[in-house]
């Protein structure tokens, strides 16, 4: 079964340094998303991006916050000055046009110091 | 809005006895609901999902739901529980549209005791 595959499982950085996490989504998806979950809080969302461009972000995806999808496969968030707050499973989902659901991969757990 | 509400934040049960795991939900326009399931240090796994076909859906692992407009409601429940149902399970509602996010519920832990 296709899986979306998330690097790495964890990162450690420290406060104020910029992270980069990496997801590969199902390559016939076209929506992709960045979801995070603080320790022990429900998951949130941060991103979604269609077509090449942010179509929604919630308030918590401020300027620090961006993503890419530099070569077509690859999706990435970056957070260019890290905050303690910052720490938390990092998730990426994708899905088709069809609409038969999200796939998420494992998660980044980012722990900032 | 869109959110889910999820009636419980933890629940045990027995090993071999039923499940269920409440969840009501708001809803503006017509919904899609789904259940995902994370294991400890895990990523989340889809559970089932409903998106407006049959009212009682069938999950993996035993689990099902079914989808009561008139009381907007989502519960999950599974006949017989086991040991390795023990997770976080999440209910989670979406509407379908260009790029629609998906909005999680708080949780609810599933112990399982022998």
């Amino acid at each position: 079964e296709p899986e979306v595959t998330q690097t790495p499982s964890h990162q450690v950085t420290q406060m104020g340094q910029e992270v980069i996490l990496r997801c590969v989504p199902i390559s016939n998806h076209l929506y992709f998303y960045w979801y995070r979950q603080i320790l022990g809080q429900k998951v949130e969302f941060l991103v979604s991006f269609y077509n090449n461009e942010i179509s929604e972000k919630s308030e918590i995806f401020d300027d620090q916050f961006s993503v890419e999808r530099p070569d077509g496969s690859n999706f990435t968030l970056k957070i260019r000055s890290t905050k303690l707050e910052d720490s938390a499973m990092y998730f990426c989902a994708s899905r088709d046009r069809g609409w038969y659901g999200y796939t998420f991969g494992s998660g980044t757990r980012l722990t900032v110091v | 809005a869109q959110s889910v509400t999820q009636l419980d934040s933890h629940v045990s049960v027995s090993e071999g006895t039923p499940v269920l795991l409440r969840c009501n939900y708001s809803s503006s326009y017509s919904p899609s609901l789904f259940w995902y399931v994370q294991h400890p240090n895990k990523g989340l796994q889809l559970l089932l999902k409903y998106t407006s076909a049959a009212t009682l859906v069938k999950g993996i692992n035993g689990f099902e739901a079914e989808f009561k407009k008139s009381e907007t409601s989502f519960h999950l429940t599974k006949p017989s529980a086991h040991m390795s149902d023990a997770a976080e399970y999440f209910c989670v509602v979406t509407y379908t549209g260009t790029a629609s996010k998906l909005t999680f519920g708080t949780g609810t832990r599933l112990q399982v005791t022998l």
